[in-house]
């Protein structure tokens, strides 16, 4: 079985601060990994993801994450937060049986003037 | 440009009542899945299809039902709503099985039991 580890529930940030969210996963197979980004009353949207091939991924509006096989891990990165970027991010891990997902429990980011 | 449209968006239903969230989407996936999100909980499947007129039983299934008569709808049933059933539920659509593809979501259904 597949599962997926957020290691932070809420993190505060200043506005121009770095920030990382911190995303652990288990899994007997081979792996894709997901970031997604929800806005308040919104769905979930695709931040980026890992497939194969270079371990670091860059996606929308700045973030990039690193895949770490060793380590079991997908932390999300970005240099420099904006206000804008307060939402509630989720880590997925996805699996060829029809494509079903499995998601961590997400981390509220709540950046801060 | 709707991509996936989710009705209602609201909802409050008292114990024991019936109601179904319809799915639909605009871009020819096959693969639909019904998510709900509870807080602290993230998002679990509850029940998902492959292609038309196909269902399976996710993570959570128990006291729902769904439909894939359309290729392009996904109903999600719920016979007898329970308090627990309170929830915010999610449509998500994928063009891919492989896991290689990205899920595009609704908007979400607000549902409340009383």
């Amino acid at each position: 079985a597949q599962s997926v580890t957020q290691l932070d529930s809420q993190v505060p940030v200043f506005e121009e601060a770095p920030v990382e969210l911190r995303c652990n996963y288990s899994s007997s197979v081979s792996v894709y990994l997901f970031w997604y980004v929800q806005y308040p009353n919104q769905g979930l949207q695709l931040l980026l993801k890992y497939l194969s091939g270079s371990t670091l991924v860059k996606g929308i509006n700045g973030f990039e994450a690193e895949f770490n096989k060793s380590q079991t891990s997908f932390h999300l990165r970005k240099p420099s937060v904006h206000i804008s970027d307060t939402a509630e991010y989720f880590c997925a891990v996805s699996y060829t049986n029809a494509g079903k997902s499995t998601f961590g429990d997400g981390t509220t980011l709540t950046v801060k003037p | 440009n709707a991509g996936v449209t989710q009705t209602p968006k609201f909802r409050v239903l008292k114990t024991g009542q019936s109601m179904t969230l319809l799915c639909a989407q605009d871009m020819n996936h096959e693969y639909m899945y019904w998510y709900r999100q509870d807080p602290g909980m993230g998002l679990r499947l509850i029940h998902y299809s492959v292609g038309e007129g196909t269902t399976a039983k996710g993570e959570v299934p128990d006291g729902y039902n769904v439909s894939r008569l359309k290729k392009q709808n996904f109903l999600l049933g719920l016979e007898s709503a329970a308090p627990s059933q309170t929830s915010v539920y999610f449509c998500a659509s994928s063009r891919s099985g492989t896991g290689t593809g990205e899920l595009f979501f609704g908007e979400g259904s607000r549902l409340t039991v009383l």
